[in-house]
C-alpha cells in the first residue's frame, strides 16, 4: 500500500524559507488523486496548507497563499512544500497526506521549529 | 471559509459507554464531512469519510451520520483504545477546514 514519508531541516530561522519533501512509496504519485500537507503546532488542531496534482495544478489556503508553494516531481515520485518568510507561528508537525479530498494516508509527520 | 465547530471540546467516559460528538458547519456542506481519530504523538487516522462511510478496517462500533450542516461520530462501546482527540473535516470546497478537535478521557 501508499505510503508517505516526510523529509527535511527540522530547525528554520526566523525569516527563512521551510523547505520539506514527501516521498510517495507503493504507488505512483501520477494517480486520480491530490496530494497535500497539512499541519499542527503543539498541542493544538490540524490545518491544511494546500494540495497539489500530478499535472501541477495547486490549491492552497488562502492563509498562507502569499508565502506557500507546494511541486511535485513525476520523476522522483514526490512532492514538495514551501513556506516563506517564516515565523514562530510556523513551528508545527508537518504532515504529507493522500487526498481524496478526504486524507486517507498520511506520513509520520516531521516537527519543525522555527527558531534562532 | 467554511467554519467547523465541533461539540463537546472534551468529554470523560467509561468504556462500554455510548458516545457522541457532535460537529456543525457554518453552511452546508451536503455529506461532504469527514471524522479522524488521533493519539498522542501519533498520526491522525482517517475513521468515517462522506459523513457515514466506514474506512476500511475501522471499526463497525465507530458510525457517522449528518447532512447538510449537522453531523455526528458515534462510537457504540467505547474501548480503551477510543480514547483520543476526535477531528471532524469538510471537504465541501477548498480551504479544506478541520474542527477543533473533541478529546475523549477516561472517566
Amino acid at each position: 500500500q501508499v505510503q508517505l514519508q516526510e523529509s527535511g531541516p527540522g530547525l528554520v530561522k526566523p525569516s527563512g524559507t521551510l523547505s520539506l519533501t514527501c516521498a510517495v512509496s507503493g504507488g505512483s504519485i501520477i494517480s486520480s488523486n491530490w496530494w497535500s500537507w497539512v499541519r499542527q503546532p503543539p498541542g493544538k488542531g490540524l490545518e491544511w496548507i494546500g494540495e497539489v496534482y500530478h499535472g501541477g495544478d495547486t490549491n492552497y489556503n488562502p492563509s498562507l497563499k502569499n508565502r506557500v508553494t507546494i511541486s511535485v516531481d513525476k520523476s522522483k515520485n514526490q512532492f514538495s512544500l514551501k513556506l516563506r518568510s517564516v515565523t514562530a507561528a510556523d513551528t508545527a508537525v508537518y504532515y504529507c497526506a493522500r487526498t481524496f479530498a478526504y486524507f486517507d494516508c498520511w506520513g509520520q509527520g516531521t516537527l519543525v521549529t522555527v527558531s534562532s | 471559509d467554511i467554519q467547523m465547530t465541533q461539540s463537546p471540546s472534551s468529554l470523560s467516559a467509561s468504556v462500554g459507554d455510548r458516545v457522541t460528538i457532535t460537529c456543525r458547519a457554518s453552511l452546508s456542506i451536503s455529506s461532504r464531512l469527514n471524522w479522524y481519530q488521533q493519539k498522542p504523538g501519533k498520526v491522525p487516522k482517517l475513521l468515517i469519510y462522506d459523513a457515514s462511510s466506514l474506512q476500511s478496517g475501522v471499526p463497525s462500533r465507530f458510525s457517522g451520520s449528518g447532512s447538510g450542516t449537522d453531523f455526528t461520530l458515534t462510537i457504540s462501546s467505547l474501548q480503551v483504545e477510543d480514547f483520543a482527540t476526535y477531528y471532524c473535516q469538510q471537504s465541501y470546497r477548498t480551504p479544506y477546514t478541520f474542527g477543533q478537535g473533541t478529546k475523549v478521557d477516561i472517566k
